[in-house]
């Protein structure tokens, strides 16, 4: 079956990054692009970007564009998302999800990435 | 602000019917297939409807989904107490190239 099992829990410093990566397991990695996507405490779901993880081509929402990069192993079949320059408006679960907005979408546990000083 | 736009709220009795809307343009419900999502905090979204009205494998008829012009709408029937949750919708935009979710709807079962 397919899982998309994330990375843990994270607590950074404002102006630090963080890097969540996303073990996919149960399909053909290479097959299906990785999104990413966020939600913030009370706030609805923020699309982040894509990965292709055949060519490791990458789409970013402009919001992160700068910000953001988003990479992959295929040799562990595992997508990473790595965000720079936190500020406390980062702090949010961070979710990869398999074609989210098609009919063969699967989703991560979700990693907290809580972003104090 | 959010490129779809829902009511932040909805609320009706257990057995009764809500419909929570999903306004976009052209360039995202249009001419794109609507998805929809049921989302309880802290865990990862469920999906209930695809491709603007189909619904994965496990899901009960209960949901439903419906797109017309540049508006969806997803249906839940027979409202259960187990149905208290954030609902969300999304599909692609074409002039964004981004995936676009509604602002989220929370529905309480009274």
């Amino acid at each position: 079956q397919v899982d998309l099992v994330q990375s843990g829990a994270e607590v950074k410093k404002p102006g630090a990054s963080v890097k969540v990566s996303c073990k996919a397991s149960g399909y053909t990695f290479t097959g299906y692009y990785m999104h990413w996507v966020r939600q913030a405490p009370g706030q609805g779901l923020e699309w982040m970007g894509w990965i292709n993880p055949k060519t490791g081509g990458t789409n970013y929402a402009q919001k992160f564009q700068g910000r953001v990069t988003m990479t992959r192993d295929t040799s562990i079949s595992t997508a990473y998302m790595e965000l720079r320059r936190l500020t406390s408006d980062d702090t949010a679960l961070y979710y990869c999800a398999r074609d989210p907005v098609g009919d063969s979408t699967y989703w991560g546990q979700g990693t907290l990435v809580t972003v104090s000083s | 602000q959010s490129v779809l736009t829902q009511p932040p709220s909805l609320s009706a009795a257990p057995g009764q019917k809500v419909t929570i809307s999903c306004s976009g343009s052209s360039s995202n419900i249009g001419n794109n297939f609507v998805s929809w999502y049921q989302h309880l905090p802290g865990t990862a979204p469920r999906l209930l409807i695809y491709d603007n009205n189909k619904r994965p494998s496990g899901i009960p008829d209960r949901f439903s989904g419906s797109k017309s012009g540049t508006s969806a709408t997803l249906g839940i029937a027979g409202l259960q107490t187990g149905d208290e949750a954030d609902y969300y919708c999304g599909t692609w935009d074409s002039s964004l190239s981004a995936v676009v979710f509604g602002g989220g709807t929370k529905v309480t079962v009274l």
